[in-house]
Protein backbone atom coordinates (compact mmCIF):
# COMPACT_ATOMS: atom_id res chain seq x y z
CA UNK A 1 0.00 0.00 0.00
CA UNK A 2 0.99 3.66 -0.82
CA UNK A 3 -0.19 6.75 0.51
CA UNK A 4 -2.99 7.01 2.71
CA UNK A 5 -5.57 4.24 3.18
CA UNK A 6 -9.12 4.45 4.65
CA UNK A 7 -11.60 1.61 5.11
CA UNK A 8 -14.08 0.74 4.90
CA UNK A 9 -14.87 3.27 1.90
CA UNK A 10 -18.61 3.08 2.65
CA UNK A 11 -20.55 2.51 5.35
CA UNK A 12 -24.47 2.15 6.16
CA UNK A 13 -25.36 2.40 9.68
CA UNK A 14 -28.06 3.21 11.96
CA UNK A 15 -28.52 5.67 14.45
CA UNK A 16 -27.97 3.40 17.49
CA UNK A 17 -24.93 1.82 16.12
CA UNK A 18 -21.14 2.16 17.15
CA UNK A 19 -19.10 1.75 14.29
CA UNK A 20 -15.20 2.85 13.30
CA UNK A 21 -13.38 4.45 10.51
CA UNK A 22 -9.84 3.71 9.72
CA UNK A 23 -7.07 6.02 8.10
CA UNK A 24 -3.37 4.63 7.63
CA UNK A 25 -0.59 6.56 5.97
CA UNK A 26 2.57 5.16 4.61
CA UNK A 27 4.12 8.14 3.90
CA UNK A 28 6.25 8.67 7.25
CA UNK A 29 4.66 11.86 8.36
CA UNK A 30 3.78 12.87 11.54
CA UNK A 31 0.69 14.65 11.46
CA UNK A 32 -2.71 13.14 10.42
CA UNK A 33 -5.82 15.04 9.83
CA UNK A 34 -9.92 13.88 9.57
CA UNK A 35 -12.18 16.11 7.07
CA UNK A 36 -15.81 16.13 6.77
CA UNK A 37 -16.93 16.74 3.06
CA UNK A 38 -20.93 17.16 2.92
CA UNK A 39 -22.58 18.06 -0.90
CA UNK A 40 -22.81 22.00 -1.35
CA UNK A 41 -20.30 22.82 1.64
CA UNK A 42 -16.74 23.71 1.99
CA UNK A 43 -14.49 20.77 3.73
CA UNK A 44 -14.68 21.23 7.30
CA UNK A 45 -11.72 20.44 9.44
CA UNK A 46 -12.53 18.45 12.36
CA UNK A 47 -9.18 17.12 14.27
CA UNK A 48 -6.17 17.69 13.71
CA UNK A 49 -3.23 14.99 15.23
CA UNK A 50 0.70 15.80 15.71
CA UNK A 51 3.09 12.79 16.99
CA UNK A 52 -0.24 11.05 18.25
CA UNK A 53 -1.38 13.93 20.20
CA UNK A 54 -4.54 16.42 19.48
CA UNK A 55 -3.66 19.49 18.60
CA UNK A 56 -7.14 20.51 17.34
CA UNK A 57 -10.24 19.51 17.85
CA UNK A 58 -12.77 21.95 15.64
CA UNK A 59 -15.77 22.22 18.24
CA UNK A 60 -16.72 18.95 16.90
CA UNK A 61 -19.90 16.76 18.63
CA UNK A 62 -18.73 14.15 21.32
CA UNK A 63 -20.57 11.20 19.33
CA UNK A 64 -17.32 11.66 16.96
CA UNK A 65 -14.65 10.74 18.34
CA UNK A 66 -10.68 10.10 17.34
CA UNK A 67 -7.80 8.09 18.59
CA UNK A 68 -4.38 8.14 17.03
CA UNK A 69 -2.31 4.94 18.76
CA UNK A 70 0.50 5.74 16.59
CA UNK A 71 2.11 8.04 13.48
CA UNK A 72 0.84 5.77 11.22
CA UNK A 73 -2.81 5.14 11.87
CA UNK A 74 -5.92 7.37 12.71
CA UNK A 75 -9.42 6.07 13.89
CA UNK A 76 -12.65 7.85 14.00
CA UNK A 77 -14.87 6.34 16.50
CA UNK A 78 -18.80 6.81 15.65
CA UNK A 79 -21.57 6.43 18.07
CA UNK A 80 -25.25 7.73 18.15
CA UNK A 81 -24.55 9.52 14.83
CA UNK A 82 -27.37 12.07 13.70
CA UNK A 83 -28.82 11.27 9.90
CA UNK A 84 -27.16 15.17 9.40
CA UNK A 85 -23.56 13.47 9.76
CA UNK A 86 -23.95 11.82 6.25
CA UNK A 87 -20.75 12.91 4.41
CA UNK A 88 -17.30 11.70 3.20
CA UNK A 89 -15.19 11.66 5.68
CA UNK A 90 -11.45 12.20 4.50
CA UNK A 91 -8.22 11.72 6.17
CA UNK A 92 -4.98 13.28 5.15
CA UNK A 93 -1.55 13.51 6.49
CA UNK A 94 1.45 15.77 5.96
CA UNK A 95 5.28 16.07 7.09
CA UNK A 96 4.40 18.48 10.37
CA UNK A 97 1.38 20.15 11.53
CA UNK A 98 2.98 23.50 11.78
CA UNK A 99 3.89 24.76 8.32
CA UNK A 100 2.81 24.60 4.32
CA UNK A 101 3.48 20.71 4.28
CA UNK A 102 1.31 19.28 1.85
CA UNK A 103 -1.56 17.30 3.31
CA UNK A 104 -2.17 13.97 1.36
CA UNK A 105 -5.60 12.99 1.55
CA UNK A 106 -7.01 9.51 1.28
CA UNK A 107 -9.34 8.43 -0.79
CA UNK A 108 -12.22 9.01 2.04
CA UNK A 109 -15.27 6.54 3.51
CA UNK A 110 -18.75 7.75 2.20
CA UNK A 111 -20.64 7.15 5.33
CA UNK A 112 -24.90 7.01 5.13
CA UNK A 113 -26.29 7.03 8.65
CA UNK A 114 -30.18 6.28 8.12
CA UNK B 1 -10.13 34.67 10.08
CA UNK B 2 -8.67 33.68 6.67
CA UNK B 3 -11.70 32.25 3.65
CA UNK B 4 -11.95 31.32 0.16
CA UNK B 5 -14.73 32.44 -2.12
CA UNK B 6 -14.44 30.49 -5.15
CA UNK B 7 -16.76 31.98 -7.92
CA UNK B 8 -18.78 29.50 -10.09
CA UNK B 9 -20.15 26.22 -8.60
CA UNK B 10 -19.81 24.83 -12.23
CA UNK B 11 -17.55 25.75 -15.33
CA UNK B 12 -17.99 24.18 -18.65
CA UNK B 13 -15.64 24.24 -21.30
CA UNK B 14 -15.27 23.01 -24.80
CA UNK B 15 -11.84 20.84 -25.06
CA UNK B 16 -9.24 22.40 -26.39
CA UNK B 17 -10.43 25.97 -24.59
CA UNK B 18 -9.02 27.65 -22.28
CA UNK B 19 -9.51 26.37 -18.48
CA UNK B 20 -10.45 29.57 -15.74
CA UNK B 21 -11.13 28.92 -12.57
CA UNK B 22 -11.58 31.64 -9.46
CA UNK B 23 -10.46 31.76 -6.02
CA UNK B 24 -10.10 35.47 -3.76
CA UNK B 25 -9.16 34.64 -0.68
CA UNK B 26 -9.09 36.41 2.66
CA UNK B 27 -6.64 36.65 5.24
CA UNK B 28 -5.09 39.03 7.69
CA UNK B 29 -1.82 37.61 7.51
CA UNK B 30 0.22 36.13 4.59
CA UNK B 31 -1.41 33.43 3.14
CA UNK B 32 -0.38 29.99 1.72
CA UNK B 33 -2.73 29.09 -1.05
CA UNK B 34 -3.52 25.46 -2.46
CA UNK B 35 -5.54 24.19 -5.52
CA UNK B 36 -6.87 20.78 -5.28
CA UNK B 37 -8.33 18.06 -7.52
CA UNK B 38 -10.93 15.52 -6.50
CA UNK B 39 -12.01 12.92 -9.40
CA UNK B 40 -14.97 10.59 -8.79
CA UNK B 41 -14.75 8.64 -6.13
CA UNK B 42 -11.44 10.00 -4.73
CA UNK B 43 -9.66 12.02 -2.21
CA UNK B 44 -8.17 15.22 -2.60
CA UNK B 45 -4.76 15.34 -4.93
CA UNK B 46 -2.38 18.70 -4.69
CA UNK B 47 -2.08 20.23 -8.15
CA UNK B 48 -0.36 23.26 -7.00
CA UNK B 49 0.78 25.22 -3.74
CA UNK B 50 2.16 29.06 -3.28
CA UNK B 51 4.40 29.64 -0.44
CA UNK B 52 5.44 33.26 -0.94
CA UNK B 53 8.20 32.43 -3.36
CA UNK B 54 7.62 32.76 -7.15
CA UNK B 55 3.74 34.52 -7.93
CA UNK B 56 3.51 32.53 -11.10
CA UNK B 57 3.07 28.53 -9.48
CA UNK B 58 3.17 25.88 -11.69
CA UNK B 59 1.38 22.35 -10.86
CA UNK B 60 0.88 19.36 -12.46
CA UNK B 61 -0.88 18.25 -15.95
CA UNK B 62 -0.40 21.64 -17.54
CA UNK B 63 -2.06 23.65 -14.78
CA UNK B 64 -0.85 27.13 -13.25
CA UNK B 65 -1.76 29.87 -10.72
CA UNK B 66 -0.68 33.19 -10.19
CA UNK B 67 -0.95 35.03 -6.95
CA UNK B 68 -1.97 38.47 -6.83
CA UNK B 69 -1.88 40.39 -3.54
CA UNK B 70 -3.76 43.53 -4.45
CA UNK B 71 -6.91 41.48 -6.20
CA UNK B 72 -6.61 39.12 -3.32
CA UNK B 73 -6.77 36.60 -5.83
CA UNK B 74 -5.27 32.74 -6.53
CA UNK B 75 -6.88 31.85 -10.17
CA UNK B 76 -6.17 28.37 -11.45
CA UNK B 77 -5.78 28.18 -15.62
CA UNK B 78 -4.89 26.18 -18.11
CA UNK B 79 -4.22 26.78 -21.72
CA UNK B 80 -6.09 23.66 -23.32
CA UNK B 81 -8.87 21.76 -21.59
CA UNK B 82 -8.70 18.21 -22.16
CA UNK B 83 -11.51 15.18 -21.08
CA UNK B 84 -9.27 14.38 -18.41
CA UNK B 85 -9.84 17.17 -16.59
CA UNK B 86 -13.33 16.71 -15.64
CA UNK B 87 -12.70 17.21 -12.01
CA UNK B 88 -14.00 19.25 -9.00
CA UNK B 89 -11.27 21.30 -8.03
CA UNK B 90 -10.80 23.13 -4.67
CA UNK B 91 -8.76 26.22 -3.45
CA UNK B 92 -7.67 26.58 -0.09
CA UNK B 93 -6.01 28.50 2.17
CA UNK B 94 -3.74 28.25 5.29
CA UNK B 95 -2.60 30.03 8.15
CA UNK B 96 -0.80 28.70 10.75
CA UNK B 97 -2.24 28.86 14.23
CA UNK B 98 -1.63 27.49 17.49
CA UNK B 99 -3.34 24.47 16.76
CA UNK B 100 -1.05 23.84 13.64
CA UNK B 101 -1.52 24.40 9.97
CA UNK B 102 -5.04 24.61 9.08
CA UNK B 103 -6.72 24.62 5.64
CA UNK B 104 -9.72 26.06 4.81
CA UNK B 105 -11.40 25.54 1.59
CA UNK B 106 -13.64 26.86 -0.68
CA UNK B 107 -17.17 25.27 -1.51
CA UNK B 108 -15.51 23.90 -4.85
CA UNK B 109 -15.43 24.31 -8.75
CA UNK B 110 -17.37 21.50 -10.84
CA UNK B 111 -15.47 21.45 -14.33
CA UNK B 112 -17.10 19.85 -17.25
CA UNK B 113 -15.22 19.64 -20.24
CA UNK B 114 -17.00 19.03 -23.49
CA UNK B 115 -16.11 17.49 -27.24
Amino acid sequence: ETGVTQTPRHLVMGMTNKKSLKCEQHLGHNAMYWYKQSAKKPLELMFVYSLEERVENNSVPSRFSPECPNSSHLFLHLHTLQPEDSALYLCASSQEAWGTDTQYFGPGTRLTVL
Amino acid sequence: AQSVTQLGSHVSVSEGALVLLRCNYSSSVPPYLFWYVQYPNQGLQLLLKYTSAATLVKGINGFEAEFKKSETSFHLTKPSAHMSDAAEYFCAVSVLTGGGNKLTFGTGTQLKVEL
